[in-house]
């Protein structure tokens, strides 16, 4: 059975760092594209990275671009976040899904973890 | 940038027929995919690739895209089914959300 645990998060304040850890099981990890997706409270979905799955490519989100840095190790089935120069509107809970990719027929995440919550505040 | 719109609720009576609508330019030239989330818990994906049904999906739960618009369908829906429903699509390396919509079983 595909299990993701998000983990690593906390209580920062405005501008500091922190890092996130999802651990994944139950599917061959370096297979797989990986991406975090972020929830704010009471608010949508946002997508705010992804990688691919031998980590050569990488996406960023425009609201993110410069500040977070997606990394994984695939001997230890990990992903990672590094959240640098964090803002209030960071405040949300961070998910990791297992990215499918079908070419030019779609992307799309599947499934999720059960999120770490990120709250940026003094 | 891309962006998907949804309508912010839907509600509908118990056994009847759901529509949920998510639109964006030329979304029938890409591929969208449809998550449940209900409330405390992480979202589920219900539908990929425009009408496919993940393993475990009730076949209630279709979907369709075509032109601008993309369509989720609950036929014959259930209490159980109440929860906000996000549109998704990928276009030029972006992974885009549409802003959900909260499906009310009333």
């Amino acid at each position: 059975q595909v299990h993701l645990v998000e983990s690593g998060g906390g209580l920062v304040n405005p501008g500091g760092s922190l890092r996130l850890s999802c651990a994944a099981s139950g599917f061959t990890f370096s297979d797989h594209y990986m991406s975090w997706i972020r929830q704010a409270p009471g608010k949508g979905l946002e997508w705010i990275s992804s990688i691919s799955s031998g980590g050569g490519t990488i996406y960023y989100s425009d609201s993110v671009q410069g500040r977070f840095t997606i990394s994984r190790d695939n001997a230890k089935n990990s992903l990672f976040l590094q959240l640098n120069s964090l803002r209030a509107e960071d405040t949300a809970l961070y998910y990791c899904a297992r990215g499918k990719v079908a070419g030019n027929s779609g992307k799309w995440f599947d499934p999720w973890g059960q999120g770490t919550l990120v709250t940026v505040s003094s | 940038s891309y962006e998907l719109t949804q309508s912010p609720s839907v509600t509908v009576s118990p056994g009847q027929t759901a529509s949920i609508t998510c639109s964006g330019d030329r979304l029938g030239s890409k591929y969208a995919c449809w998550y449940q989330q209900k409330p405390g818990q992480s979202p589920v994906l219900v539908i990929y690739q425009d009408t496919k049904r993940p393993s475990g999906i009730p076949e209630r739960f279709s979907g369709s895209n075509s032109g601008n618009t993309a369509t989720l369908t609950i036929s014959g829906t259930q209490a159980m089914d109440e929860a906000d429903y996000y549109c998704q699509a990928w276009d030029s390396n972006f992974w885009v959300f549409g802003g959900g919509t909260k499906l009310t079983v009333l």
